[in-house]
């Protein structure tokens, strides 16, 4: 069975430190790992797709790497506006799996 | 602007009612999925369509139904079976479903209070 696990559940950074949030993924040929934020009450945002290990994918203070195993989202001198919950999800017989996500809190 | 639709943001039943959820994309997207989002938890599948006219049971179908008349919309019902509706519920759509793998673009979102 398709599974992803993200951690930390929770990170409290303060504004300008750098940090990353992992998912780690078990899936019979993966098609596809995408990252989500998501901000309180509303819908998930899409923000990058990764197909294949040692892909990497750049996005203001955002990058996104992909192993045979994981993914990282790297955040990069984070703002208070970068608080948000990011979700993880990957694809494989022709469903997406999530992971629970990692609430994001920037301090300023 | 192309984009999704959930209405209404808010609903609130009582128990023993069937309420309809309401998704609209004027994305020209062939797929579109219904998930259903709970404190602590990952996104689960209820419900998706790759095309008109077609649709099939994700991981937790029991107690809900759709339909998939237009391309544009894709209706979820809450009925009366479902033992715990009280979540936050969410559509998406995508350029196409099956083989490949295309991003899924998400609407607002329905809160559903049950009492």
């Amino acid at each position: 069975e398709d599974q992803v696990t993200q951690s930390p559940e929770a990170l409290r950074l303060q504004e300008g430190e750098s940090s990353s949030l992992n998912c780690s993924y078990t899936v019979s040929g993966l098609r596809g790992l995408f990252w989500y934020r998501q901000d309180p009450g509303k819908g998930p945002e899409f923000l990058f797709t990764l197909y294949s290990a040692g892909e990497e994918k750049e996005k203001e203070r955002l990058k996104a790497t992909l192993t045979k195993k994981e993914s990282f989202l790297h955040i990069t001198a984070p703002k208070p506006e970068d608080s948000a919950t990011y979700l993880c999800a990957v694809e494989g017989a022709q469903k997406l799996v999530f992971g629970q996500g990692t609430r994001l809190t920037i301090n300023p | 602007d192309g984009g999704i639709t959930q209405s209404p943001k808010y609903l609130f039943r009582k128990e023993g009612q069937n309420v309809t959820l309401s998704c609209e994309q004027n994305l020209n997207h062939d797929a579109m999925y219904w998930y259903r989002q709970d404190p602590g938890q990952g996104l689960r599948l209820i419900y998706y369509s790759q095309i008109v006219n077609d649709f099939q049971k994700g991981d937790i179908a029991e107690g809900y139904s759709v339909s998939r008349e237009k391309k544009e919309s894709f209706p979820l019902t809450v009925t009366s079976a479902q033992k715990n509706p009280t979540a936050f519920y969410l559509c998406a759509s995508s350029i196409q479903g099956g083989m490949g793998s295309y991003e899924q673009y998400f609407g607002p979102g329905t809160r559903l209070t049950v009492t």
